[in-house]
């Protein structure tokens, strides 16, 4: 089956720094990926769709400078949190889309852990 | 406007009781919509969806146009089946996003 990774699975880092995730999809070719924020118990929050090749098309409300992604090839997308502050804080989850004929369907990465101190 | 809504944000059963986790759509068209379900410290999986009309893990879930809504039915619960459980729909013209419900979590009691 398809199976999309993050890296890394948790992170700690001080308010004001900048931290890089990593999505990869690992036995298959990803053009669409998507980046979701979950807070505990509650439903993904998307954040952006990530397109191979293209700007990063972003959901209302999601700061574009704040939360930079990048999908720079077939397997991986990276979303930066630029000078992370407390509020920021949270569980972030991609998923890569497969399609599958005329309907697609969506792989998820296991999450990463962010803490901002 | 597309939106899906849980209305259980908890559910609390006893092992060999049914369960029906509810889901209600607003969706322009045809949709198409899953159930994905996330068990503790684990990643967010496709549970069923409705075009496969399959059943996986005992689960069942069938699509009802007229009252826009895709409960999911389980008839006797196990304790392994609690989680969080999100129902989901497609919009095909919104770029093909995931929309999904807040979500209710399971509680199977022995």
């Amino acid at each position: 089956g398809a199976v999309v990774s993050q890296h890394p699975s948790r992170v700690i880092c001080k308010s004001g720094t900048s931290v890089k995730i990593e999505c990869r999809s690992l036995d298959f070719q990803a053009t669409t990926m998507f980046w979701y924020r979950q807070f505990p118990k509650q439903s993904l929050m998307l954040m952006a769709t990530s397109n191979e090749g293209s700007k990063a098309t972003y959901e209302q409300g999601v700061e574009k400078d704040k939360f930079l992604i990048n999908h720079a090839s077939l397997t991986l997308s990276t979303l930066t949190v630029t000078s992370a502050h407390p509020e920021d804080s949270s569980f972030y989850i991609c998923s890569a889309r497969v399609n599958h004929g005329a309907t697609y369907e969506q792989y998820f990465g296991p999450g990463t852990r962010l803490t901002v101190t | 406007a597309q939106r899906v809504t849980q209305p259980e944000k908890l559910l609390s059963v006893f092992k060999g009781a049914p369960v029906e986790l509810k889901c209600n759509y607003s969706y322009s068209g045809s949709p198409e919509l899953f159930w994905y379900v996330q068990y503790s410290r684990q990643r967010l999986q496709l549970l069923l969806r409705h075009i496969s009309r399959e059943s996986i893990k005992g689960f069942t879930a069938d699509l009802n146009k007229g009252e826009t809504s895709f409960h999911l039915k389980k008839p006797f619960a196990q304790e392994e089946d609690s989680a969080m459980y999100y129902c989901a729909l497609v919009g095909y013209n919104q770029g093909g996003k995931l929309i999904f419900g807040q979500g209710t979590e399971l509680s199977v009691k022995p």
